[in-house]
């Protein structure tokens, strides 16, 4: 089965940009890759979606290189409220299944 | 335009006992999918219903059960429940049977003793 690799944790100054990469080298052809965000006990909140090369929305960029075993989130002068768990999201095509396959997640802690 | 609503927030339950938790997605979507979240890991796929059916499953033995009604909502239930059970349950809703943007309720929060 296909898995996504997250450092587990990152810490951050604010206003820093900071970079999350995140591992998947058995990503399906029409897969596309999605990062989400966590607050605790509170459900993921899509952040954003790509399929290749680089795609921007007004909270975050991701970057998708040409083999898409690999994506970057990047979130631009964080602040203390982007303090969160980050996961990478991909399809999970393998043992003849289409499964959903999160992260484990990256622990983000922005430092004031 | 309301979210994913799902019920009750918090559960307590026994070992043994059976569970319903219940999910009504966000308007205009008719997939959806329930996850388990044990404390610090990582959202887990129990399954996905699409046209009332199961289209998706997980590695979650048949005690999970689920249901979804002609208006899109969803049931989990959970028999025989095991200490193990104690988690974060989510529901989310997307349009289609894909891993595309999902919308995720706040959970319910089971406690098994």
């Amino acid at each position: 089965l296909a898995k996504t690799t997250q450092p587990i944790s990152m810490d951050s100054y604010e206003g820093q940009e900071v970079n999350i990469t995140c591992s998947h080298n058995n990503i399906a052809t029409n897969d596309y890759i999605t990062w989400y965000q966590q607050f605790p006990s509170q459900g993921p909140r899509f952040i954003i979606q790509g399929y290749k090369t680089k795609v921007t929305n007004e909270v975050a960029s991701l970057f998708i290189p040409a083999d898409r075993k690999s994506s970057t989130l990047s979130l631009p002068r964080v602040s203390l409220s982007d303090t969160a768990v980050y996961y990478c999201l991909v399809g999970d095509s393998g043992a003849g299944s289409y499964q959903l396959t999160f992260g484990k997640g990256t622990k983000l802690s922005v430092i004031p | 335009d309301a979210g994913v609503t799902q019920s009750p927030t918090h559960l307590i339950k026994t070992r043994g006992q059976q569970v319903t938790l219940r999910c009504s997605p966000k308007s205009g979507h008719d997939t959806v999918s329930w996850y388990q979240q044990a404390l610090g890991q990582g959202p887990q796929f129990i399954f996905q219903y699409y046209e009332e059916e199961e289209r998706q499953r997980g590695n979650f033995p048949d005690r999970f059960s689920g249901h979804q009604f002609p208006n899109y909502s969803s049931e989990l239930n959970v028999n025989a429940l095991l200490l193990g059970d104690s988690a974060l349950y989510l529901c989310a809703s997307s349009l289609k049977t894909t891993n595309e943007k999902l919308f995720f309720g706040s959970g319910t929060q089971l406690s098994v003793l």
